[in-house]
């Protein structure tokens, strides 16, 4: 059973980088059907999708974030990270990673169809 | 970026009775190619992460009880909840992949009346 799981600091001070890493077990990251995403909640807020990444292709990033941006993967670990640069309060989240099956035809990568727990970074002045 | 806009906000219905919620899109999300509208539908607990519902707008995902289903084309879709259970209280959210550059509606939070 596919497994996703987030680590990191849950604090992170202001304007520093913060960094996640999404471990996936009971399957492999470089499996041809999927994309792997980051999406990140706001307390109380609603769902943003932040990027998403193939193992072997070019990551996709939200355009608001992508100047701060920077998702890759290590497949030898079967992880994929988040970096997020010069945060403030706003970037506050509940931070999910998640797999994404490809879709053949459009877009690439379609729903998410299996989510971590999340994980609550705080961003303190 | 595609907008999705969804409605109600909130509400609340009883015991055994219909849930419909709304969600529409700012573009089509439908693709000829495949005959396919790019939507999902997630539900959302307290606490929890999003768990997958519908995709391909009215596709179940393995396990979603058959009371949960997805309708529309287009721009403008409908999550049904034919018969409320009590757990069936969360958020439901509504996801658009056709665009690379995912965007979700702002939620519905489906309550018991």
């Amino acid at each position: 059973q596919l497994q996703l799981q987030e680590s990191g600091p849950g604090l992170v001070k202001s304007l520093e980088t913060l960094s996640l890493t999404c471990s996936v077990s009971g399957g492999s990251i470089s499996s041809s059907n999927y994309y792997w995403g980051w999406i990140r909640q706001p307390p109380g807020k609603g769902l943003e999708w932040i990027g998403s990444m193939y193992y072997s292709g070019s990551p996709y990033y939200e355009p608001s974030l992508k100047s701060r941006l920077t998702i890759s993967v290590d497949m030898s670990k079967n992880q994929f990270s988040l970096r997020l640069s010069s945060v403030t309060a706003a970037d506050t989240a509940i931070y999910y990673c998640a797999r994404q099956p490809i879709t053949i035809f459009g877009a690439a990568g379609g729903w998410l169809d299996r989510w971590g727990q999340g994980m609550l970074v705080t961003v303190s002045s | 970026d595609i907008v999705m806009t969804q409605s109600p906000d909130s509400l609340a219905v009883s015991l055994g009775e219909r849930a419909t919620i709304n969600c529409k899109s700012s573009q089509s999300l439908f693709y000829s190619s495949n005959n396919q509208n790019y939507l999902a539908w997630y539900q959302q607990k307290s606490g929890q992460p999003p768990k997958l519902l519908l995709y391909w707008a009215s596709t179940r995902e393995s396990g979603v009880p058959d009371r949960f289903s997805g309708s529309g084309s287009g721009t403008d879709f409908t999550l049904t909840i034919s018969s409320l259970q009590a757990e069936d209280v969360a958020v439901y959210y509504c996801q658009q992949y056709r665009s690379s550059d995912l965007t979700f509606g702002g939620g519905t939070k489906v309550e018991i009346k």
